[in-house]
This record gives structure tokens, sequence and C-alpha cells, in this order.
């Protein structure tokens, strides 16, 4: 079945920092890529997404690019702020529709 | 427009006892899914509804089931509540893939169900 693997937290970061959060993913088809945000008691949000191989998506000054070759959909983000710390959660859908999530990944960002 | 929304947004039940989530999905929106996710986990997903249809299940016993109104809205029911059935409650709406924006999907605030 599918899977999606993340890089394990919790990411504490300075403010203005690099961010890199790893994701891998294991599906049949082209599934279409996601990265979502949870803040705390609240429901997902859809952060930005990618339908297809090299797409690029984009959002708030968030990134990722859809790698088919080595099967990543890494989140990137060149200078965070303290209002970026979340939960966040990489996600595949597949052309069924179902959506298989990561265990996502908590980020911390400090003054 | 109003998104997805969901109700309750809290519930309380005792091990056996029997719930009734809600749902009504984002304007526009056909396909209901629902997921549960559990404390400091990703979300599972339980089904998807389209047409008043089950379509698709995932790994959950037959405790969990669900229902779609021909509004688009949705329930999902769990029977014989178990401790570990205690969760965060997910519902999103979408279009069935293939028809407009197959990709997206929009999540609710979801119920947080306790079982004690």
């Amino acid at each position: 079945g599918n899977s999606v693997t993340q890089m394990e937290g919790p990411v504490t970061l300075s403010e203005e920092a690099f961010l890199t959060i790893n994701c891998t993913y294991t599906a049949t088809g082209y599934p279409s890529l996601f990265w979502y945000v949870q803040y705390p008691g609240e429901g997902l949000q859809l952060l930005l997404k990618a339908t297809k191989a090299d797409d690029k998506g984009s959002n708030k000054g968030f990134e990722a690019t859809y790698r088919k070759e080595t099967t990543s959909f890494h989140l990137e983000k060149g200078s965070v702020q303290v209002s970026d710390s979340a939960v966040y959660f990489c996600a595949l859908r597949d052309n069924a529709g179902k959506s298989t999530f990561g265990d996502g990944t908590t980020l911390t960002v400090k003054p | 427009d109003a998104g997805v929304t969901q109700s309750p947004t809290h519930l309380i039940k005792t091990r056996g006892q029997q719930v009734t989530l809600r749902c009504s999905p984002k304007s526009g929106h056909d396909t209901v899914s629902w997921y549960q996710q559990a404390l400091g986990q990703g979300p599972q997903f339980i089904f998807q509804y389209y047409e008043e249809e089950e379509r698709q299940r995932g790994n959950f016993p037959d405790r969990f089931s669900g229902h779609q109104f021909p509004n688009y809205s949705s329930e999902l029911n769990v029977n014989a509540l178990l401790l570990g059935d205690s969760a965060l409650y997910l519902c999103a709406s979408s279009f069935l893939p293939g028809q407009g924006s197959p990709y997206e999907q929009y999540f609710g605030p979801g119920t947080r169900l306790t079982v004690t």
C-alpha cells in the first residue's frame, strides 16, 4: 500500500533560520503530494501541493518540489518565523482519492 | 463561503456506547472523507463517500460506519466504543477525482472524541 515517511521531530530553530523537513513516499501510479500544517487544537490547513513530477508547490515562503526519481517532497523555507511553529504533515493522494499521511513533524521557532 | 464544518467540537463517551459525528462539506464539494487522528500521529483514512455510497475504506473495523445525505453532508457512526477510539476525527471534502479540481481536500476543525 501507499506510505509516507517524514523526518522525525521535534525540530527547534531560531527565528530566520533555514528550514528543511524531509518527506519520502511509496505509492503506485502517480499520486499528488501535499504539505499540511496543523496549529494546536485545529484541523489541517493545506500549505502547498504538487500534482506531477518536477512541479514546485509554494505558499507563504514555503516550497517543495515533487521529485519522482527520489520519491521525495521535502519542505523548505528560507527564513522561519515564530508564527511558523506548528505540526507539519506530508501527504499523498492517489488517483482514487485516498490520502495517506506521514506522522507529522513538530516545528518550534524561538525568537 | 463556509468551509467544512463539523459537530460537535468535543464529545465524551463511555466504553460500549455509540457515537455519531457530523460533517458539512465545503460548498460545491460532493465527496466526503473521514479520518482518525490519534494523539501525536498523522490522520488515518477511515472511508470516503460519494453519491451517498461508500467508495473506499481504510483498515477500520465494521464498528465504524457512515452515511452521506443528498445534500452531501455526512455522518460517522462508531458502535461499541473502545478506549482506543479516543482521537480527533477529521472530515475532509473535495470533488471526486477526475472532476473539477481533484487534488485538494479541505479539512474541517475536527471532533475531539474522548472515551472513558
